[in-house]
């Protein structure tokens, strides 16, 4: 069983539109979770984190958690040709010293 | 400020060489991880590292080693290179090596190629 599943894509979405990307995990014990965006070729670098139940906002990107679910989501609003990226979502446990990543969600943004 | 460092960025290696990367950890992290990412799947942890103890093994063979010096910089070493071990090794710095809320953040990855 997998630690942390994502829909591989790919998710094309207009400009404009709203990207949603989703990720479940397996372990009841996790407590932080992040997404990150890796371009083509490049490393992947931190879009948000996020601890509690809920919505966490930042610019055009929200990250949403239900622990009781064991979800993850991250929409994008007014997607831009820019946003067009793999997008990883990394679960960590409290007292764990390693990231589970899923395989990541590819997005691609149509001007 | 320096972000995580990592060299070197490309190399070539035959079955059987042995590698060494080497990262430097963004300053005031004591924390450095070691992860593989295969094409076309999420990171793999290999190794986290804290104040020059390991802290934590991925699930990798023998022929993976690394190590961390007093600077907190480190290195990973690749024994007998397998074709399967070309991939994009990634160094993550992070403040403290657990605890909730201790973000990791990436290098730009050291790329293998295994010939």
């Amino acid at each position: 069983q997998k630690e942390v599943e994502q829909n591989s894509g790919p998710l094309s979405v207009p400009e404009g539109a709203i990207a949603s990307l989703n990720c479940t995990y397996s372990d009841r014990g996790s407590q932080s979770f992040f997404w990150y965006r890796q371009y083509s070729g490049k490393s992947p670098e931190l879009i948000m984190s996020i601890y509690s139940n809920g919505d966490k906002e930042d610019g055009r990107f929200t990250a949403q958690l239900n622990k009781a679910s064991q979800y993850v989501s991250l929409l994008i609003r007014d997607s831009q040709p820019s946003d067009s990226a793999t997008y990883l979502c990394a679960v960590n446990a409290n007292t764990g010293n390693q990231f589970y990543f899923g395989t990541g969600t590819s997005l691609t943004v149509i001007p | 400020d320096a972000g995580v460092t990592q060299s070197p960025t490309h190399l070539i290696k035959t079955r059987g060489q042995q590698v060494t990367l080497r990262c430097s950890p963004i300053s005031g992290h004591k924390s450095v991880s070691w992860y593989q990412q295969v094409l076309g799947q999420g990171p793999q942890f290999i190794f986290q590292y804290y104040e020059k103890e390991e802290r934590g093994r991925g699930n990798f063979p023998d022929r993976f080693s690394a190590r961390q010096f007093p600077n907190y910089s480190s290195e990973l070493n690749v024994n007998a290179l397998l074709l399967g071990d070309s991939a994009l090794y990634l160094c993550a710095s992070r403040v403290n090596p657990g605890g909730s809320g201790n973000t990791i953040y990436f290098g730009e990855g050291s790329w293998l190629t295994v010939v």
